[in-house]
């Protein structure tokens, strides 16, 4: 079975400093990989998918990720983050070998914004 | 579009009693999802839909029950509300893709449940 590790739970960073967030994976195949982010309150909304070609993608609010089959991971990235950008974030990877409509998720890492 | 909508968006049950959480999508997805999030845990698959008729169990379907009538209609059921249902429930929706890749999916906003 598939499975997401976000190794950190919670991460802090100074408004402007560069950003990193872990994602390694377990997949028996090619996977489909996505980071989601979920401010307080709200719904996970998709910031960015890799499913193949190009293994660095670009998101949305200047957000990126590198596929790295042979570490399994799919780190985000950011080089200056903003204050907005305090939330949680969700590594997910899919679909599921038995197929249909599951979305394996990481636990997430919280990330706070120091002004 | 609306996209993924969600009723209601917080809800105060009693141990033992039953509701319907509601969940609508207007993008004529064919996939539909019903995930649980607790603190620590990330986002648990309940219950989902391939299509109108069609449903399958998740990771944590005990004490849930779905249909899917319609295309656009996939509610949840809680027959007998448990302390352990108290939880944040997201209802998701992806288009299928018949070439056997695999298309993103769209979360509601979520309906924050207590069950004392």
């Amino acid at each position: 079975a598939q499975s997401v590790t976000q190794p950190d739970i919670h991460i802090t960073v100074s408004e402007g400093a560069s950003l990193e967030l872990r994602c390694n994976y377990s997949y028996g195949a090619t996977p489909y990989l996505f980071w989601y982010v979920q401010s307080p309150g709200q719904g996970l909304q998709l910031l960015l998918k890799y499913f193949s070609g190009d293994t660095l993608v670009q998101g949305i609010k200047g957000f990126e990720a590198e596929f790295k089959r042979s570490q399994s991971s799919f780190n985000l990235r950011k080089p200056s983050v903003h204050w907005s950008d305090a939330a949680e974030y969700f590594c997910a990877v899919g679909p599921s070998t038995g197929g249909g409509n599951k979305l394996t998720f990481g636990t997430g890492t919280q990330l706070k914004v120091e002004l | 579009n609306a996209g993924v909508t969600q009723t209601p968006k917080f809800q105060v049950l009693k141990t033992g009693q039953s509701m319907t959480l509601q969940c609508a999508q207007d993008m004529n997805h064919e996939y539909m999802s019903w995930y649980r999030q607790d603190p620590g845990m990330g986002l648990r698959l309940i219950h989902y839909s391939v299509g109108a008729g069609i449903t399958d169990q998740g990771e944590v379907p005990n004490g849930y029950n779905v249909s899917r009538s319609t295309t656009e209609d996939f509610p949840l059921r809680l027959l007998s509300a448990a302390p352990s249902q108290t939880s944040v429930y997201f209802c998701a929706s992806r288009r299928g893709a018949g070439d056997g890749s695999y298309n993103e999916q769209f979360f509601g906003p979520g309906t924050r449940l207590t069950v004392l």
